[in-house]
C-alpha cells in the first residue's frame, strides 16, 4: 500500500514569509495528525482531524498556522507569517481511527528553515 | 496528562554489542506503548508497540521491549547491534481513553554503532 505523502520535503524562507505544507494520507484512514519536530526533540501534536472535522488543535498557534482537511481526505498546513522558531520537520501521519491503540503511519516530513 | 521520558539523549555501543534505550512513562490508566525508530531524513518507522498481555514484545529488526508496569517503564533491548541499526530512537504513549487519543513522543535516544 502506498504511505504517507508530503510535499516539499524541503523548504528555505525569509522570516515573516508564508509556506505552505500538504500531505496525503494513506487511503482509507480516517484520523489525519500533523506534528511538528524540532532539532533534538520529539515530535509534538499539533493538529489532529477526524475526517474533515478537528478533534484537538490545542497545540497549534493560532495566530500564525492554520490547517485544513477538505473532503476528509487531503490536508494543507500553513504559516504566516514565518518566525525563526518555526525552523522543524513537519511530519503528517495517519491511522485508521483516533490513536490510542491504533498505529500511526508517518510521511518522511517537511523540512522548514526559516532565515 | 501523559509523559514519556528518555533519560539518555545519545548513546554509542559497538558493533555485535548488545544494547538497552531506557523509556519512562507517566499515564493515569493501562498505557498503549511503542517505540519507533527515525533514520536521518525518514519519517517515523514503527519498532514495536504494547497494548496487552504478554509483558515482552517483539518487533521488527530484531528488537523486543518489556512493560514493566510497577516501573513505569518500557525499554527496548536488541542482544546484537547491527550498524544498520544507527538511527534515533523514540519512545510514545498513547491515551486509552478521551475523544482526542493521541500519541505522545519522548526527546529520542540516538544511537551511534561504532564498527
Amino acid at each position: 500500500e502506498a504511505g504517507v505523502a508530503q510535499s516539499p520535503r524541503y523548504k528555505i524562507i525569509e522570516k515573516r514569509q508564508s509556506v505552505a505544507f500538504w500531505c496525503n494520507p494513506i487511503s482509507g484512514h480516517a484520523t489525519l495528525y500533523w506534528y511538528q519536530q524540532i532539532l533534538g526533540q520529539g515530535p509534538k501534536l499539533l493538529i489532529q482531524f477526524q475526517n474533515n472535522g478537528v478533534v484537538d488543535d490545542s497545540q497549534l498557534p493560532k495566530d500564525r498556522f492554520s490547517a485544513e482537511r477538505l473532503k476528509g481526505v487531503d490536508s494543507t498546513l500553513k504559516i504566516q507569517p514565518a518566525k525563526l522558531e518555526d525552523s522543524a520537520v513537519y511530519l503528517c501521519a495517519s491511522s485508521l481511527a483516533p490513536s490510542g491503540a491504533n498505529v500511526l503511519t508517518f510521511g518522511a516530513g517537511s523540512r522548514l528553515t526559516v532565515l | 496528562a501523559q509523559s514519556v521520558t528518555q533519560p539518555d539523549i545519545h548513546i554509542t555501543v559497538s558493533e555485535g554489542a548488545s544494547l538497552e534505550l531506557r523509556c519512562n512513562y507517566s499515564y493515569g490508566a493501562t498505557p498503549y506503548l511503542f517505540w519507533y525508530v527515525q533514520s536521518p531524513g525518514q519519517g517515523l518507522q514503527l519498532l514495536l508497540k504494547y497494548f496487552s498481555g504478554d509483558t515482552l514484545v517483539q518487533g521488527i529488526k530484531g528488537f523486543e521491549a518489556e512493560f514493566k508496569r510497577s516501573q513505569s517503564s518500557f525499554n527496548l533491548r536488541k542482544p546484537s547491534v547491527h550498524w544498520s541499526d544507527a538511527a534515533e530512537y523514540f519512545c510514545a504513549v498513547g491515551s486509552s481513553s478521551g475523544s482526542a487519543r493521541q500519541l505522545t513522543f519522548g526527546s529520542g535516544t540516538q544511537l551511534t554503532v561504532l564498527p
